[in-house]
């Protein structure tokens, strides 16, 4: 099982609408949750950390954590054309992050 | 505050030669890590640095060795590149690894190929 898995393929969405990105883990004990935002060609960057169960909201983002159900969910809303990029879900593991591969999405104007 | 700096941006070397990448942070980090980026398999672990003076192996060590310098700096060295070390590598910072949170903040990258 993967540490840290995003299935989805890439996610084309409408400038205006929500878009959506989950993540699963499987480290039970994991506390520490990020979401990095990386542009092509460009380093990831962080836009989100969340610590506990519920939602946090920073500006049109928000993260969502359910350490019950192992999964951590990223919401953009009114979504613009700059965030077309991919999403990259973290999770603290031991000493390190173990990142999954990456949501791509594309925001349609 | 430049944050994390890397050079050299880009490299091209052939299969047996070797080399350093450099990372240095302003932002008085004590701990700091290397990765590298591969389609298709997201961001791997090659090594960190929990502290000042200390390294230690991440998920895909082999063929790779580190050297936290001081404080601020922390080197990667291929000794023998091969083709399978093309790749991004991408350094990044936090604060110390005990504090729990362990955000990170990465550098641009050097894209580094192996022919």
């Amino acid at each position: 099982q993967k540490e840290v898995e995003q299935n989805s393929g890439p996610l084309s969405v409408p400038e205006g609408a929500i878009a959506s990105l989950n993540c699963t883990y499987s480290d039970r004990v994991s506390q520490s949750f990020f979401w990095y935002r990386q542009y092509s060609g460009k380093s990831p960057e962080l836009i989100m950390s969340i610590y506990s169960n519920g939602d946090k909201e920073d500006g049109r983002f928000t993260a969502q954590l359910n350490k019950a159900s192992q999964y951590v969910s990223l919401l953009i809303r009114d979504s613009q054309p700059s965030d077309s990029a991919t999403y990259l879900c973290a999770v603290k593991v031991d000493n390190r992050l173990a990142f999954g591969k990456g949501n791509q999405v594309v925001v349609i104007p | 505050n430049a944050g994390v700096t890397q050079t050299p941006k880009f490299q091209v070397l052939k299969t047996g030669q070797s080399m350093t990448l450099q990372c240095a942070q302003d932002m008085n980090h004590n701990s700091m890590y290397w990765y590298r980026q591969d389609p298709g398999m997201g961001l791997r672990l090659i090594y960190y640095s929990a502290s000042e003076g200390t390294t230690d192996k991440g998920e895909v060590p082999n063929g790779y060795n580190v050297s936290r310098l001081n404080k601020r700096e922390f080197s990667l060295r291929l000794e023998s590149a091969a083709p399978s070390q093309t790749s991004v590598y991408f350094c990044a910072s936090s604060e110390a690894l005990g504090q729990g949170t362990l955000e990170q903040y990465f550098g641009p990258g050097t894209r580094l190929t192996v022919t």
